[in-house]
């Protein structure tokens, strides 16, 4: 069973430049979340998707970030306009449905690293 | 709001020494706690967790016990190993909230032989 898989691993964008972040979830995950991991700095929450729907965007940015999460295909972190401050781990994690005894847990994927030159 | 507070890296350690990473939390209802390990250069790993008050969550020679009067989820291992160096992460999660977690900021471990 496939775990979490983002793509790609490494970018490398100029600023102003459009990034396109993208995550498969685990096979039989509906749910959908991103984080970000600035340097030296643990992660932060930015999203939280469902299939088709956005649940909780309370992280995210309020320019120039989306997320989307379509029906069918990946997950994808698009940052418009990049800037150096943009740089950082872009972490995907999946869950299926929740339930009481589930703990919440949730599996991150290896991450995409971004760099804005 | 909620939050973790880990304690601050780097620790460095010795092979076969005892390992405590201490981490408190503040939170307004009954939260699910985790521990998480990052390797470098990948991504996070669930190393244990613990849903209530009591819970001890453990893997690989580590533990952590839910402590709701201290509202504490330290992290201990009896003997580390070289294999061990990695920043550990602490974290909740309130049962209400689905996967979002909040993180505290990582503790790096490095540990010697």
């Amino acid at each position: 069973n496939a775990g979490v898989m983002q793509n790609p691993r490494h970018l490398v964008r100029r600023r102003g430049q459009e990034a396109r972040l993208r995550c498969s979830p685990m096979k039989g995950h509906s749910h959908v979340y991103w984080y970000r991991q600035l340097p030296e700095e643990g992660l932060k929450f930015m999203v939280y998707l469902q299939k088709e729907n956005i649940i909780d965007e309370s992280g995210m940015p309020k320019e120039r970030f989306s997320a989307e999460f379509p029906k069918e295909g990946p997950s994808i972190l698009r940052i418009q306009q990049v800037v150096r401050g943009d740089s950082a781990a872009y972490f995907c994690a999946s869950s299926p449905a929740f339930s009481s005894h589930s703990g919440n847990t949730i599996y991150f994927g290896e991450g995409s690293w971004l760099t804005v030159v | 709001g909620d939050s973790v507070t880990q304690m601050e890296g780097p620790v460095t350690l010795s092979e076969e020494a005892f390992l405590t990473i201490n981490c408190t939390y503040t939170a307004t209802g009954y939260p699910s706690l985790f521990w998480y390990v990052q390797y470098p250069g990948e991504g996070l790993q669930l190393l244990l967790k613990a849903t209530k008050a009591d819970d001890k969550g453990s893997n690989k020679g580590f533990e952590a016990t839910y402590r709701k009067e201290t509202t504490s989820f330290h992290l201990e291992k009896g003997s580390v190993q070289v294999s061990d160096s990695a920043v550990y992460f602490c974290a909740l999660s309130e049962g209400n909230q689905g996967g979002k977690l909040i993180f505290g900021q990582g503790t790096e471990l490095s540990v010697k032989p």
